[in-house]
């Protein structure tokens, strides 16, 4: 049971480049959801997912992309990234989000140059 | 939804008793209250949740009042390794966009 699993760890991307970072659950979580977090901020939310071909924005949606085809799967997209992406990104899962924790990953920290 | 205010900061001495209170004022009737802690480069931990009274597990108490526009996390006898930063969320089961706020920075000195 490896828990929440995000790939990669760390990325540099030039401005205008896309890439997908990649999250995995195996502890068959309906929610899912993407956040990041700024140095010394708190943690914002960009997309989530209520279960396989439900997506629903957060707070900080633009720029980004999500599906979720997979129960397991919740890929984040960057269509064109720009210098203000660059963050630490973070992946969390819930069996039943207001009564179960979030699971969250290790992360992936991401430069845009 | 409700939103939370937390102390930005907080200093302790190992083995002391750290209480972490969290306002949220507008609290709804539905909602439950999450406390997470997060160590640097490491995605946030669960640590405990509560809707009303005293909730206890192996690591932490939370305190909700009667009229739940506050929560009170403590951590008995805390170590160095308690050092991080500590989230109060509280969230709608109607609604699923769960959003952290800033957090409380807890800082234990030996």
């Amino acid at each position: 049971n490896a828990g929440v699993t995000q790939t990669p760890k760390f990325q540099v991307l030039k401005t205008g480049q896309s890439m997908t970072l990649q999250c995995a659950q195996d502890m068959n979580h309906e929610y899912m959801s993407w956040y990041r977090q700024d140095p010394g901020m708190g943690l914002r939310l960009i997309h989530y997912s209520v279960g396989a071909g439900i997506t629903d924005q957060g707070e900080v949606p633009n720029g980004y992309n999500v599906s979720r085809s997979t129960t397991e799967d919740f890929p984040l997209r960057l269509l064109s990234a720009a210098p203000s992406q660059t963050s630490v990104y973070f992946c969390a899962s819930s069996y039943s989000l207001h009564v179960s924790p979030l699971h969250f990953g290790n992360g992936t920290r991401l430069t845009v140059t | 939804l409700a939103k939370t205010t937390q102390p930005i900061s907080m200093d302790s001495y190992e083995g002391q008793e750290v209480n972490i209170t969290c306002s949220h004022n507008n609290i709804a009737t539905n909602d439950y209250i999450t406390w997470y802690q997060q160590f640097p480069s490491q995605g946030p931990r669960f640590i405990i949740q509560g809707y009303k009274t005293k909730v206890t597990n192996e690591v932490a108490s939370l305190f909700i009042p009667a009229d739940r526009k506050s929560s009170t996390l403590s951590l008995p006898r805390v170590s160095l390794s308690d050092t991080a930063v500590y989230y109060c969320l509280v969230g709608d089961p109607n609604n699923n966009d769960m959003r952290f706020g800033a957090g409380t920075r807890l800082t234990v000195k030996p």
